[in-house]
């Protein structure tokens, strides 16, 4: 596609419910990243997938957070039992590789905006 | 904890006029990177500076890069409203990690 998108672009959920937001990469890009921003804040990184496994997955806040990657594009990442922390701009971006080498530069999808009541 | 720290956090200048945001981290980096973010959405790569390089420009961007203080300068010359959004500094950490700081918010007023 020609940019990373993401769905749903705003949701509204109930405290205790679990959500699921969508992560289309850039085709082509290899890795993928997940980050987390709340109000009036930096990014805050949560995992990445190089490919469909996660060599890091130490910014996730919670075992309530999860995310997988299938078929080496699509990434899910799931929030079990929202709490109103939770709430945020979950952004997600991909990055190309060539040659076995992961450009630095990563491009952004527009996000998904959370809000837990 | 925050890698990139910017400074001001807030900045207001007049249209045409230049602006400096600043940057400072903590650890060793490969690289380092500034990106900008419109009205809280997905945010728009604009430079990287690798750790070997003092300054890099891109039509009205220049970044300079110290690594000696660990501190990194983004200035926008000609500054226009469209200028307008909250910019972040990113370093690497290593396996493709971004640490982002906290962002300077940089108004033009027409």
């Amino acid at each position: 596609g020609a940019g990373v998108s993401q769905s749903p672009s705003n949701k509204v959920t109930e405290k205790g419910k679990d959500v699921e937001l969508r992560c289309d990469p850039i085709s082509g890009h290899t890795a993928l990243y997940w980050y987390r921003q709340s109000l009036g804040q930096g990014l805050e990184f949560l995992i990445y997938f190089q490919g469909n496994s996660a060599p890091d997955k130490s910014g996730l806040p919670s075992d309530r957070f999860s995310a997988e990657r299938t078929g080496g594009s699509v990434s899910t990442l799931t929030i079990q039992r929202t709490q109103q922390e939770d709430s945020a701009v979950y952004l997600c971006a991909s990055s190309l590789e060539a040659g076995g080498l992961i450009y630095e530069t990563q491009y952004f999808g527009p996000g998904t905006r959370l809000l837990v009541l | 904890s925050q890698q990139g720290e910017e400074d001001p956090q807030a900045l207001s200048i007049q249209e045409g006029e230049n602006a400096t945001m600043n940057c400072s981290y903590k650890t060793s980096i490969n690289n380092l990177q500034w990106y900008r973010q419109n009205s809280g959405r997905g945010l728009v790569h604009l430079i990287l500076i690798r750790s070997n390089e003092r300054e890099k420009h891109s039509g009205r961007l220049r970044v300079t890069l110290d690594t000696s203080k660990k501190s990194s300068s983004l200035l926008i010359t000609a500054s226009r409203a469209a200028d307008t959004a909250s910019y972040f500094c990113a370093t690497d950490q290593g396996a493709q990690k971004l640490v982002f700081g906290q962002g300077t918010r940089l108004t033009i007023n027409p």
